[in-house]
């Protein structure tokens, strides 16, 4: 069966440091890959995905940037952090073409203070 | 581009009540449709999809939905819920394609009290 891990759970930073999320998928090849942003009260907004090993979409321009370094790995990362960053971070999967529903991984919650 | 109305925010019922929370979407093409439930500080579970089919279905914990295209909706229903149903839902769409992202609600939190 498929599993999805995020690291860390939780993540705690000043304003100004740099960030880096890790996402991996267990248990198929070739996923796409999702990173949301879901902010306090308000619902989820798609950051980036990914059809492929370097291939990176971006839907929204920001501070942040996101990398495929293998297949099933997924970094979200960010230079210097603001504090409209602070939120709860989900990566999801989705299963080879033909299938459309996306898998969610546990989150992590950054606070940047 | 599509869109999708979750037409409540809150929710609040008694404990083996009947519940509906309502899902509106729009779309200029066929549309696949889902259902994810999200409990406090956790990620999002899928609860049910329509592909196609059946317009009637049936999910995981008791849920089911019915997609209605001539009113562009997809409604989730429980006919008696539990304490542990609380939780937000998102209603998602997605139009295929070859990239296949989701467009989500804005969720609707259901509370469901003793």
């Amino acid at each position: 069966s498929q599993t999805i891990h995020q690291w860390p759970a939780t993540l705690v930073q000043p304003v100004g440091s740099p960030l880096s999320l890790e996402c991996t998928v267990e248990g198929t090849s070739n996923p796409n890959l999702y990173w949301y942003r879901q902010a306090a009260g308000r619902g989820l907004q798609l950051l980036f995905y990914s059809v492929g090993i370097g291939q990176i979409s971006s839907e929204v321009p920001q501070n942040l940037s996101a990398s495929r370094p293998q297949d099933r790995q997924f970094i979200l990362s960010s230079k210097k952090l603001l504090l409209s960053d602070s939120g709860f971070y989900l990566c999801a999967w989705s299963p080879p073409p033909g299938r459309y529903e996306q898998y969610f991984g546990p989150g992590t919650r950054l606070t940047v203070t | 581009a599509q869109s999708v109305t979750q037409l409540d925010s809150q929710v609040p019922v008694f404990e083996e009540a009947p519940v509906e929370l309502r899902c509106n979407y729009s779309s200029s093409v066929s549309v696949y449709l889902f259902w994810y439930v999200q409990y406090p500080n956790q990620g999002l579970q899928l609860l049910l999809k329509y592909l196609s089919g059946s317009t009637l279905v049936k999910g995981i914990n008791g849920f089911e939905a019915e997609f209605n295209k001539s009113q562009t909706s997809f409604h989730l229903r429980k006919p008696s819920v539990h304490i542990s149903d609380t939780a937000e839902y998102f209603c998602a769409v997605s139009a295929g394609g070859s990239n296949y992202k989701l467009t989500f609600g804005k969720g609707t939190l259901l509370t469901v009290n003793p």
